[in-house]
């Protein structure tokens, strides 16, 4: 099915523990994103990607790190975890013509 | 700073009544304006959207009303259902090219009860 993967869909780490997130989209969509959702505030941008080769800041971009390794794929680093980002983490892209954002289904972080 | 501001944060609807829901926005560049829903477990997918030049968009039973001199826009949904229960975002970007940044609302959880 074409969508978004998401990897790992589930991820319990130690505080200062460092981890890496996984997304691929197999749509040849040129723009891709990082998102957390937390309760009560809904999705806030952490990274993202307009096109292959370029990375910017979001909302919310401390603690975080992000690859384009290619077209296809996204990652979002935590290097060294804290409690505070115990979140649901999506991954979506988009492209001109595209219906909307395509999201992945979330990876559930909890640092402990 | 929460440049788009969504209310209520849960609502609870009889099936067949009409579910509403709000959004502000305070940045005037804002142009494009979909709606999300999301059910558990799964990520948003993009539910209907509308641009500043329309002030009423329908696509069956769901309904975005917006208002530019009031900087808001709702989501109507008629004839609710047990299968509308999930959480719904409202959402604005500058542009609708393929490569905006959407700011989203901090969510609704809808629940239809029979």
């Amino acid at each position: 099915n074409a969508g978004v993967t998401q990897t790992p869909k589930f991820q319990v780490l130690k505080t200062g523990q460092s981890m890496t997130l996984q997304c691929a989209q197999d749509m040849n969509h040129n723009s891709m994103y990082w998102y957390r959702q937390d309760p009560g505030m809904g999705l806030r941008l952490i990274y993202y990607s307009a096109s292959e080769g370029t990375t910017d800041k979001g909302e919310v971009p401390n603690g975080y790190n992000v690859s384009r390794l290619n077209k296809r794929e996204f990652s979002l680093r935590l290097e060294s975890a804290a409690p505070s980002q115990t979140s649901v983490y999506f991954c979506a892209s988009s492209e001109l013509g595209s219906s909307g954002y395509t999201f992945g289904s979330g990876t559930r972080l909890t640092v402990v | 700073q929460q440049q788009v501001k969504q209310s209520p944060q849960s609502l609870i609807v009889q099936k067949g009544g009409i579910s509403i829901i709000n959004c502000a926005y305070e940045n005037t560049a804002f142009d494009y304006f979909p709606w999300y829903q999301q059910f558990p477990g799964k990520g948003p997918a993009l539910l209907i959207a509308i641009r500043p030049d329309v002030s009423e968009k329908k696509e069956g039973r769901f309904t975005i009303s917006f208002n530019k001199s009031a900087k808001q826009f709702s989501l109507h949904i008629m004839d609710s259902q047990p299968g509308d229960s999930a959480t719904y975002f409202c959402a604005a970007s500058i542009g609708n090219f393929g490569n905006e940044k959407l700011t989203f609302g901090t969510g609704t959880r809808l629940t239809i009860i029979p």
